[in-house]
């Protein structure tokens, strides 16, 4: 199947730093990608859905200006939470695909 | 706008007996459905999905889900458990027209027990 790689796997930082997240579609173009956060022992809730070369659409609820989202490529859409704290920490995943979607590996974000 | 909803959170059996994890959707459209199971600690993985044709569905490792459009179930199954299987299961659905946007249900914890 299709594979889609998320960079990087765990990160720690900083209360007040910004992170970025990568997720990359190896083999294939995806114009569409979905951004997933989990919390421990939750589900995944879908935060924002990354549209190439256009402004993502947030689910209600999601802060726009908190979780940026840039989508340059037809193979890269990006996730930077700025300003991080420690509510930020959690399991954020990355899908891509077309019938089907092809899942990160996910990011583990530790905010101290 | 799609929804799925999980009744059990948590599914203890013993090792070798039989479990099915229960799944209902919501939807106005036409769906696509699917499992999904994590490990502790780990990403997910695809078991298996309900894309059209057979509404019966299996994985390779002994696991089965119907489809079943009347009751609006896609419920999971599997005859004879083994320790390996203890994981998250994650029900899902998505809209045909937006195929790869998934929507999770809250999760079943599945506990095997020696």
């Amino acid at each position: 199947g299709a594979v889609v790689s998320q960079h990087p796997s765990r990160v720690i930082c900083k209360s007040g730093t910004s992170v970025k997240i990568e997720c990359r579609s190896l083999d294939f173009q995806a114009t569409t990608m979905f951004w997933y956060r989990q919390f421990p022992k939750q589900s995944l809730m879908l935060m924002a859905t990354s549209n190439e070369g256009s402004k993502a659409t947030y689910e209600q609820g999601v802060e726009k200006d908190k979780f940026l989202i840039n989508h340059a490529s037809l193979t890269l859409s990006t996730l930077t939470v700025t300003s991080a704290h420690p509510e930020d920490s959690s399991f954020y995943i990355c899908s891509a695909g077309n019938i089907e979607a092809f899942f990160g590996q996910g990011t583990r974000l530790t905010v101290v | 706008a799609q929804s799925v909803t999980q009744l059990d959170s948590q599914v203890p059996v013993f090792e070798e007996a039989p479990v099915e994890l229960r799944c209902n959707y919501s939807s106005s459209v036409s769906v696509y459905l699917f499992w999904y199971v994590q490990y502790p600690n780990q990403g997910l993985q695809l078991l298996l999905k309900y894309l059209s044709g057979s509404t019966l569905v299996e994985s390779i490792n002994g696991f089965e889900a119907e489809f079943n459009k009347s009751q609006t179930s896609f419920h999971l199954r599997k005859p004879s458990v083994h320790i390996s299987d203890t994981a998250e299961y994650f029900c899902a659905v998505s809209g045909r027209s937006s195929a790869s946007k998934i929507i999770f249900g809250s999760g079943t914890r599945l506990s095997i027990r020696p």
